[in-house]
């Protein structure tokens, strides 16, 4: 299986300020199509998980632009570039690349 | 607008089985895959199943060891997860999720409690 590391695991940040999160997997995310099945997800407290980005740095529809991801092969990152107070949640990436489809640890975002 | 309802979770004793669903509204239901995720605060976002539109295909986790069978009727809009002989560590949040690459989707999620 891929294993998905994030680091940091939680991350304080100031109001209006940057954040970054990085997700590396453990073999390359590119499929045989061509694509790299790279997602991040976001999860409020008492909510589902839901779709930010995918495919590395396309991001789903009703999205903020304050959110943008990055990366290629087997390095990631998400960056937050103004942090605002409803984006307080644990946020996910996830390889689509291959089965069992499996995801990173979290990074929990606080605001300082 | 795209909606995803799950339904059937519950307490259960180990050994036991549940069938969860999860009905679907919003989009061409016969044209997605569709899947199975966990959640559990120990081992976090779980990977179990998908089952592509017309349903000829299916994946699971190998650490479900058969025990987990998706399945969907297109007919209604639905897709199943029946779990069978359920086990203390399968407590958890059971999403549905649009997609099999992508999922795009999530329900709100059912909880299945696994408990004697």
């Amino acid at each position: 299986d891929i294993v998905m590391t994030q680091t940091p695991l939680s991350l304080h940040v100031a109001l209006g300020q940057p954040a970054s999160i990085s997700c590396r997997s453990s073999q390359s995310l590119v499929y045989s199509d061509g694509n790299t099945y790279l997602s991040w997800l976001q999860q409020r407290p008492g909510q589902p998980p839901r779709l930010l980005i995918e495919k590395i740095s396309n991001r789903f529809s009703g999205v903020p632009d304050r959110f943008s991801g990055s990366g290629a092969g087997t390095d990631f990152t998400l960056k937050i570039s103004r942090v605002e107070a409803e984006d307080v949640a644990v946020y996910y990436c996830m390889q689509s690349a291959q089965l069992p489809r499996t995801f990173g640890q979290g990074t929990k975002v606080e605001i300082k | 607008q795209v909606q995803l309802v799950e339904s059937g979770g519950g307490l259960v004793e180990p050994g036991g089985s549940l069938r969860l669903s999860c009905a679907t509204s919003g989009f061409t239901f016969s044209d997605s895959y569709m899947t199975w995720i966990r959640q559990t605060p120990g081992k976090g976002l779980e990977w179990l199943s998908h089952i592509s539109g017309s349903g000829s295909i299916k994946h699971s986790a190998d650490s479900l060891k058969g025990r987990f069978t998706i399945s969907r009727d297109n007919a209604r809009d639905s897709v199943y997860l029946q779990m069978n002989s359920l086990r203390v560590e399968d407590t958890a949040v059971y999403y549905c999720a649009r997609g099999g690459w992508t999922n795009d989707y999530w329900g709100q999620g059912t909880l299945v409690t696994v408990s004697s």
